[in-house]
């Protein structure tokens, strides 16, 4: 399974976009880009997924680059409720094991 | 609809002991997977079912085991519980076709004391 890098933590203002960036150098060909949002002491909750280009949901945008080495997952005007950590997963989804890395810790300030 | 559910919410017990961890999946997933989360980490994947079949386990001892019923719902079974074994458990379901995103339950907090 293709391994993750994240930033521990992040900053940011409310109101702002807020960008988090994940390298997955040795992502495999089948294998797609997911994001899940938690917050203290519940389950990960999906936010978006996607194999390349551009994604956008109601809730984020995913951008990833043609070598699918990388991905962005871009929130738009974070409120104090988008304050949570953040996960990025690679893997070909279905039935196959998820694994989590150490995520992203986003603290939106007021 | 209901998403994944899982019970008890809530367990304390006491070192040797042995505890059942319950899950029912999303209606129309034939997929559940167990992970454990440890306070300040990631979720640690432990087992995968898919169809009543096993079809991955992470690294961890012996003491964990999982089933899966013909209705889709799995339990995790920890014999000789250890105070390392505290922790949040977490079920996701899952439809089991490629690409197919997890949902996730909201967690069974285990306290060994």
């Amino acid at each position: 399974l293709a391994k993750t890098t994240q930033p521990i933590s992040m900053d940011s203002y409310e109101g702002q976009e807020v960008n988090i960036t994940c390298s997955h150098n040795n992502i495999a060909t089948n294998d797609y880009i997911t994001w899940y949002q938690q917050f203290p002491s519940q389950g990960p909750r999906f936010i978006i997924q996607g194999y390349k280009t551009k994604v956008t949901n109601e809730v984020a945008s995913l951008f990833i680059p043609a070598d699918r080495k990388s991905s962005t997952l871009s929130l738009p005007r974070v409120s104090l409720s988008d304050t949570a950590v953040y996960y990025c997963l690679v893997g070909a989804g279905g039935y196959q094991k998820v694994t989590f890395g150490t995520g992203t810790k986003l603290q939106v300030i007021p | 609809d209901a998403g994944v559910t899982q019970s008890p919410t809530h367990l304390i017990k006491t070192r040797g002991q042995h505890v059942t961890l319950r899950c029912s999946p999303i209606s129309g997933h034939k997929s559940v997977s167990w992970y454990q989360q440890v306070l300040g980490q990631g979720p640690q994947f432990i087992f995968q079912y898919y169809e009543k079949e096993e079809r991955g386990r992470g690294n961890f001892p012996d003491r964990f085991s999982a089933r899966q019923f013909p209705n889709y719902s799995s339990e995790l079974n920890v014999n000789a519980l250890l105070l390392g074994d505290s922790a949040l458990y977490l079920c996701a379901s899952s439809s089991g076709q490629e690409g197919a995103e997890a949902f996730f339950g909201q967690g069974t907090r285990l306290t060994v004391v």
